[in-house]
């Protein structure tokens, strides 16, 4: 069965400054997708950057980046110059293919806060 | 703006009422999911449709009842709920397997 940790329950930055918000995972498929989603306050759930488990190189989305570290099993979302509306809740998700969907298993998630 | 659009936003009921939740997207997607989330808490899969075809149902109880009327369009009946099934409901959709889910802004359902 997969399994994803997030062990920072809460975490404040500094607006411009970067964060790391850390995601660790456990799986027993070679084939595995890794994704960060933001959830603010209105329930939306926002997709930020995906990483395969193939990909040579760490995934990157504008302010975005993903820390991927194979054989750690770690992928660390950072994010770089943060800003007031980046304040939100942060999940790690894993996806185990079924076919022609993929079923998303979601961390416990990561609460920002930036501060000014 | 999302490009998974659910109705209602929010949605009072009684445990004796029946009602649904309505989810549409039109980006071609043949994949479309509900999940539960609770306060606080990650969002938890209910079921998967794949092609119109219930694919997964993650032991969801018979009081939720999922349907796919077409490629687009999912919905999700309630039918005797318990206080207990208030959470944020969200519909998502996704393309190819290794694809992103892309969500709505989810139904705030509140039994009382």
């Amino acid at each position: 069965a997969q399994k994803i940790t997030q062990t920072q329950p809460g975490m404040f930055v500094q607006e411009k400054e970067a964060v790391t918000l850390d995601c660790t995972y456990d799986t027993s498929d070679q084939s595995y997708g890794l994704f960060w989603y933001k959830q603010p306050s209105s329930g939306e759930m926002i997709f930020l950057i995906y990483q395969g488990s193939y990909d040579e190189q760490n995934a990157t989305e504008g302010r975005y980046s993903l820390n991927f570290q194979k054989a750690r099993k770690s992928a660390n979302l950072v994010i770089s110059a943060s800003q007031l509306g980046d304040s939100a809740m942060y999940f790690c998700a894993m996806r185990e293919d079924t076919g022609t969907a993929s079923k998303l298993t979601f961390g416990t998630g990561t609460r920002l806060q930036v501060t000014l | 703006d999302t490009e998974v659009t659910q109705t209602p936003k929010h949605l009072v009921m009684g445990m004796t009422n029946k009602k649904s939740l309505k989810c549409e997207q039109h980006m071609g997607h043949r994949a479309m999911y509900w999940y539960k989330q609770k306060a606080k808490k990650p969002p938890e899969l209910m079921f998967v449709y794949s092609y119109e075809k219930l694919s997964i149902n993650e032991s969801v109880p018979s009081r939720f009842s999922p349907e796919c009327p077409n490629s687009s369009l999912l919905n999700l009946h309630l039918h005797a709920l318990q206080p207990e099934d208030s959470a944020l409901y969200l519909c998502a959709s996704s393309g190819l397997a290794k694809s992103p889910l892309h969500f709505g802004n989810g139904t705030r359902l509140t039994v009382t």
